[in-house]
């Protein structure tokens, strides 16, 4: 199965900040199909990313998405309140489906 | 916009079956591919497995001896089974819709694994 690590674990950062977001595959994920989500605590996850760099619908532009192959990154242009949670990378181009670990961005 | 929810016991004792039903609605069950996630207390996120509506399935490969899923398009529902369960089953369970990608999520059901 493809193990995808994301980095860093937490990221401490302010609003208003830019915030990079790191997913690195243990194998090329195929077509580039990856996806992000942020969770806030005790809420599903919601689905930010797809396809590496699309937007999802009702996703504002500050979240962008870009990489391929085995190294994807997460860009939060600057950090609103509700910013604050943890995100997840997912591949869905080989089964089975996986997740990384989660990066935190706490205040 | 299509809604899902979880339903089933919150509660299920050591050696048992983990049952729970994700109901759809605000849209066909038939349009995406459905599946189970779960999330353990301060833990990442886990797929367990999906299913097509044409009762097709695939699982996760740790899980896979104890998992079987369902659905019934007529009551645009889907559920999931897992057998012979353990505390290291305890966790927050999710129903989603996907083409691949999690477009849509219940709200999860803590399930409990416990005497």
């Amino acid at each position: 199965e493809i193990v995808l690590t994301q980095s860093p674990g937490t990221l401490s950062l302010s609003p208003g900040e830019r915030a990079t977001l790191s997913c690195r595959a243990s194998q090329s994920v195929t077509s580039d199909l990856l996806a992000w989500y942020r969770q806030k605590p005790g809420q599903a996850p919601r689905l930010l990313i797809y396809g590496a760099s699309n937007r999802a619908t009702g996703i504002p532009d500050r979240f962008s998405g870009s990489g391929s192959g085995t190294d994807f990154t997460l860009t939060i242009s600057r950090l609103e309140p509700e910013d604050f949670a943890v995100y997840y990378c997912q591949q869905y181009g080989r089964s089975p489906w996986t997740f990384g670990q989660g990066t935190k961005v706490e205040i | 916009q299509m809604q899902l929810q979880e339903s089933g016991p919150g509660l299920v004792k050591p050696s048992e079956t983990l049952s729970l039903t994700c109901t759809v609605s605000g849209g066909s069950i038939n349009n995406l591919h459905w599946s189970w996630i779960r999330q353990a207390a301060g833990k990442g996120l886990e797929w367990i497995g999906r299913i097509f509506t044409t009762g097709s399935t695939i699982y996760s490969p740790s899980l896979q001896s104890r998992v079987s899923m369902s659905v019934d398009t007529s009551r645009n529902q889907f559920s999931l089974k897992l057998t012979s369960v353990t505390a290291a089953d305890t966790a927050v369970y999710f129903c989603a819709g996907s083409l691949g990608y999690f477009d849509y999520w219940g709200q999860g059901r803590l399930v409990t694994v416990s005497s």
